[in-house]
């Protein structure tokens, strides 16, 4: 099992242009989430998703950001356009039931400046 | 669960000491509670969970954590702690029957020789 695969590991780039985070769930995972890790504000659940259905998006910090599952292997995490406040650790995270953990990926550090 | 309370944001403490990290969360209804523990530049990885039964819940690592819920607390322990122990740890809730998981702010353990 390899685990959730978040891409890219880092991630700079300039205010106003747009930014893509990809992430690959567990096989087999119906849940999947979105969060944000910043010393600030914590940990901070965006988005998440049930059989690649948005359930929701309530943490979603504004329309500059939208997330999409097109299938059960697949989401991405767009900002559009992008600005400095927007640099984070991003975290993709994917479970296979209610009452089951979150299996976290490594992440992606975006910088935005 | 509404909201997840970790009274310590640092906890510094001598190898093969006892530690406690503490935890308190608020909710109307019943709830699954986790810790989960971070080493840098990693995604968060469970260390252990309460679903029902037992209230006293252990890792494989040693540590334990138990669940009271008169005190809403779930505070994690360990009798002897070691250096590889050091890292932030974060309590978790999530409503049964829901899928959104609330995190603690983490408490950040670090452990002196």
């Amino acid at each position: 099992d390899a685990g959730v695969i978040q891409s890219p590991r880092h991630e700079v780039t300039e205010m106003g242009q747009e930014v893509t985070l990809r992430c690959k769930p567990i096989s087999g995972h119906n849940s999947l989430f979105w969060y944000r890790q910043t010393m600030m504000r914590g940990l901070e659940l965006l988005i998440y998703f049930n059989n690649n259905v948005p359930i929701d998006d309530s943490g979603m910090p504004e329309d500059r950001f939208s997330a999409k599952m097109p299938n059960a292997s697949f989401s991405t995490l767009k900002i559009q356009p992008s600005e400095p406040r927007d640099s984070a650790v991003y975290f993709c995270a994917s479970s296979s039931s209610e009452d089951s953990p979150l299996h976290f990926g490594n992440g992606t550090r975006l910088t935005v400046t | 669960a509404q909201s997840v309370t970790q009274l310590d944001s640092q906890v510094p403490v001598f190898e093969e000491a006892p530690v406690e990290l503490r935890c308190n969360y608020s909710s109307s209804v019943s709830v699954y509670l986790f810790w989960y523990v971070q080493y840098p530049n990693q995604g968060l990885q469970l260390l252990l969970k309460y679903l029902s039964g037992s209230t006293l819940v252990e890792s494989i690592n040693g540590f334990e954590a138990e669940f009271n819920k008169s005190q809403t607390s779930f505070h994690l322990r360990k009798p002897s702690v070691h250096i590889s122990d050091t890292a932030e740890y974060f309590c978790a809730a999530e409503n049964t029957g829901g899928f959104k998981t609330i995190f603690g702010a983490g408490t950040r353990l670090f452990v002196k020789a």
